[in-house]
């Protein structure tokens, strides 16, 4: 059984249309995390998200917004995507906030054209 | 943020040889943790280093941590061709609650057979 799955692997889009990134892990852990991965291949933190409190990386524009209808699910919805919207992006999973190594998804590479 | 750095961005080496890969941070961590990424894949963690620790060994893995530095390194030792990958460290910062890593921008390995 794969620990954290993502769907879709891959999302090709144009400009201004909403799109979702669903997110999935079945490891009972408690904290769930997106990462945006650009061209050249830096990881930066969007969202961290437990079931007590949403942390949000100020950089991150408002038309980005997670949803987590319940602890197993972070999803990651995009509103008036723009071309500099592509990337891929990661979701990933913790048990313990900051003590334990984190499992990631297989990323979901999106294409805004 | 903090911002791991490391060293050297790409490394080229023979098939039995040691890969010595280097990162440095910023500010003051819970711990540091190295992940790998296949190409087109999600990261998988290798190994987590905390604060207090100056070294550990996992396998052919051997991390180092100097905290007066703010750096560590990696060294993998009788490298395949299986360890082509790019090698992420990444810090867990002291700022508590779930705001996740702060990743490096990676070393790309290249093990030629």
């Amino acid at each position: 059984d794969t620990a954290v799955s993502q769907t879709p692997k891959y999302l090709v889009t144009q400009m201004g249309n909403d799109k979702s990134i669903k997110c999935e892990q079945n490891l009972g852990h408690d904290t769930m995390y997106w990462y945006k991965q650009d061209s050249k291949k830096f990881l930066k933190i969007m969202f961290s998200y437990n079931n007590k409190e949403l942390i949000i990386n100020e950089t991150v524009p408002n038309r980005f917004s997670p949803k987590s209808p319940d602890k197993a699910h972070l999803n990651l919805h995009i509103n008036s995507l723009e071309l500099g919207d592509s990337a891929v992006y990661f979701c990933a999973s913790e048990g313990l906030a900051g003590d334990n190594e984190q499992f990631f998804g297989p990323g979901t590479r999106l294409t805004v054209l | 943020s903090q911002q791991g750095e490391e060293d050297p961005q790409a490394l080229s080496i023979q098939e039995g040889e040691n890969a010595t890969m280097n990162c440095s941070y910023k500010t003051s961590i819970n711990n540091l943790q190295w992940y790998r990424q296949n190409s087109g894949r999600g990261l998988v963690h290798l190994i987590l280093i905390r604060s207090n620790e100056r070294e550990k060994h996992s396998g052919r893995l051997r991390v180092t941590l100097d905290t007066s530095k703010k750096s560590s390194s990696l060294l993998i030792t009788a490298s395949r061709a299986a360890d082509t990958a790019s090698y992420f460290c990444a810090t867990d910062g002291t700022g508590g609650g779930a705001d996740g890593l702060t990743f490096g921008k990676g070393t790309h390995l290249i093990i030629q057979p």
